[in-house]
C-alpha cells in the first residue's frame, strides 16, 4: 500500500518568514495530494490540493509543488502569521475508490 | 447545513465495554470514512464506505465494526473496548471521490481505562 513520509515533524519560524513542509510518497500510481490544517483541539480542514497533472498550485499565501519523478510534494507558506500555527498533514491517494494515506504531521509554530 | 456531526464529544469506557460512536452528514455525500488520531501517528483509516450498504476495512480495522444503512449515518462500534483504543476518532465525508476533499467532523475523544 501507499506510504507517506512527512518532514520535519516540528518547524518553528518567525512571523513573516516562509515555511516549507515536505512529503514523499511510495506509490507511483498516486495522483491526488491534499494538505490539511489542524488547529489545536479542532478538526482537520482541507487547505489546498493538487493533482498529478499539475506541477504547482497557489492560493494566496500557500502553494503546493509536485515532483512526480521524485515522488515528492511540498507545502509552501509565505509571510507566515501567528494564526498559521497548527499541525499540517499531507496525504496521497490513487483517487477513485482508493483511500487516503496521511503523513504523520508537522507542527508549525509561528512566533510574533 | 450542519456538515458532519459526531456524538459524543468525550467518552470514558472501562475495558471490555462496548459502545457506538455516531457520525452523520447532511450534505448527501456518498463517501464516508472513520479515522483515529494518535500522537505522532497522523490519521489512520479504520473503515470506510462508498455508499449505503457498502463498507470496507481500512488500515486499522481490528476491534471495530461499521454499517451504512443510510446515506446520512455511519456509526462506528467498539465491540469490547481496550486501552489501545484510547484515541481521538474523526469521521469524514466526501462527495465526488472517497479520498477527495474530505470534510471532517469535530471528533470524539475516547478514553478506555
Amino acid at each position: 500500500g501507499e506510504n507517506v513520509e512527512q518532514h520535519p515533524s516540528t518547524l518553528s519560524v518567525q512571523e513573516g518568514d516562509s515555511a516549507v513542509i515536505k512529503c514523499t510518497y511510495s506509490d507511483s500510481a498516486s495522483n491526488y495530494f491534499p494538505w490539511y490544517k489542524q488547529e489545536l483541539g479542532k478538526r482537520p480542514q482541507l487547505i489546498i490540493d493538487i493533482r498529478s497533472n499539475v506541477g504547482e498550485k497557489k492560493d494566496q499565501r500557500i502553494a503546493v509543488t509536485l515532483n512526480k519523478t521524485a515522488k515528492h510534494f511540498s507545502l509552501h507558506i509565505t509571510e507566515t502569521q501567528p494564526e498559521d500555527s497548527a499541525v499540517y498533514f499531507c496525504a496521497a491517494s490513487n483517487s477513485g475508490y482508493s483511500t487516503l494515506t496521511f503523513g504523520k504531521g508537522t507542527m508549525l509554530l509561528v512566533s510574533p | 447545513n450542519a456538515g458532519v456531526t459526531q456524538t459524543p464529544k468525550f467518552q470514558v469506557l472501562k475495558t471490555g465495554q462496548s459502545m457506538t460512536l455516531q457520525c452523520a452528514q447532511d450534505m448527501n455525500h456518498e463517501y464516508m470514512s472513520w479515522y483515529r488520531q494518535d500522537p505522532g501517528m497522523g490519521l489512520r483509516l479504520i473503515h470506510y464506505s462508498v455508499g449505503a450498504g457498502i463498507t470496507d476495512q481500512g488500515e486499522v480495522p481490528n476491534g471495530y465494526n461499521v454499517s451504512r444503512s443510510t446515506t446520512e449515518d455511519f456509526p462506528l462500534r467498539l465491540l469490547s473496548a481496550a486501552p489501545s483504543q484510547t484515541s481521538v476518532y474523526f469521521c469524514a465525508s466526501s462527495k465526488e471521490q472517497l479520498a477527495e476533499q474530505q470534510f471532517f467532523g469535530p471528533g470524539t475523544r475516547l478514553t478506555v481505562l
